[in-house]
């Protein structure tokens, strides 16, 4: 099946650093998603971008879609201990089915 | 009210048997889904049905056998169960989303997680 690398894979951060996974295709995606898992939890729908190049913004999180959409990051201000969890993209394919990237475990260290 | 609701939320049974993983939505959306979580937190789809209609079967074997009764309805069943079945098992539902507008956000349920021993 069809899966997408998202790097780093963990990633540990003292609070109130900056953190960035990122989201890499080979193939050209048509949108994509992004989700958050908390520890036990399921996954949650954060936001979804469609157009090249866009950006947009959730309080402390940013989210930018690459021009040639194929890359997608997710950037986290100040990061806090709530921030703790799994964040995963998840591309659209052209069968318009989401297959989710490998995702990124962040812990924050308080 | 529960939006995505399974059932049972743990499951632990021993190796050969089958067992069943029920799933309802109440959201009225008509594309449900089965999703696999590994013990390394990859998320595999496995089943997409669209209004009781099997869309997408991924490489799994046919020991797994969704069913849809309706379309507010996706059940699990697995029979001959293995150790490498021990995950935890995703159930989500979304309306159709197109490459264009977007759309379609998946809402998770709660997830069960079958133990094989």
């Amino acid at each position: 099946g069809q899966q997408v690398m998202q790097i780093p894979q963990y990633q540990h951060v003292q609070e109130g650093e900056d953190f960035t996974t990122y989201c890499n295709s080979s193939t050209t995606l048509s949108n994509i998603q992004w989700y958050k898992q908390r520890p036990g939890g399921h996954p949650v729908f954060l936001i979804q971008l469609v157009k090249s190049g866009e950006v947009k913004k959730q309080k402390r999180l940013t989210f930018q879609f690459g021009e040639a959409k194929k890359n997608s990051s997710l950037h986290i201000t100040a990061t806090q201990t709530t921030d703790v969890g799994t964040y995963f993209c998840a591309p659209l394919t052209l069968a318009n089915q989401f297959y989710f990237g490998t995702g990124t475990s962040l812990t924050v260290i308080p | 009210d529960t939006a995505v609701s399974q059932t049972p939320k743990y499951l632990v049974t021993q190796m050969g048997n089958d067992k069943s993983i029920k799933c309802e939505q109440n959201l009225g959306h008509d594309t449900m889904y089965w999703y696999k979580q590994d013990s390394k937190k990859f998320l595999k789809i496995m089943f997409s049905y669209n209004n009781k209609e099997l869309i997408i079967n991924e490489t799994v074997p046919n020991r797994f056998s969704p069913k849809s009764p309706d379309k507010a309805h996706l059940n699990l069943h697995i029979n001959s169960l293995e150790l490498g079945d021990s995950a935890v098992y995703f159930c989500a539902s979304s309306l159709p989303g197109t490459s264009v507008v977007g759309g379609g956000e998946l809402f998770f349920g709660e997830g069960s997680r079958l133990t094989v021993l």
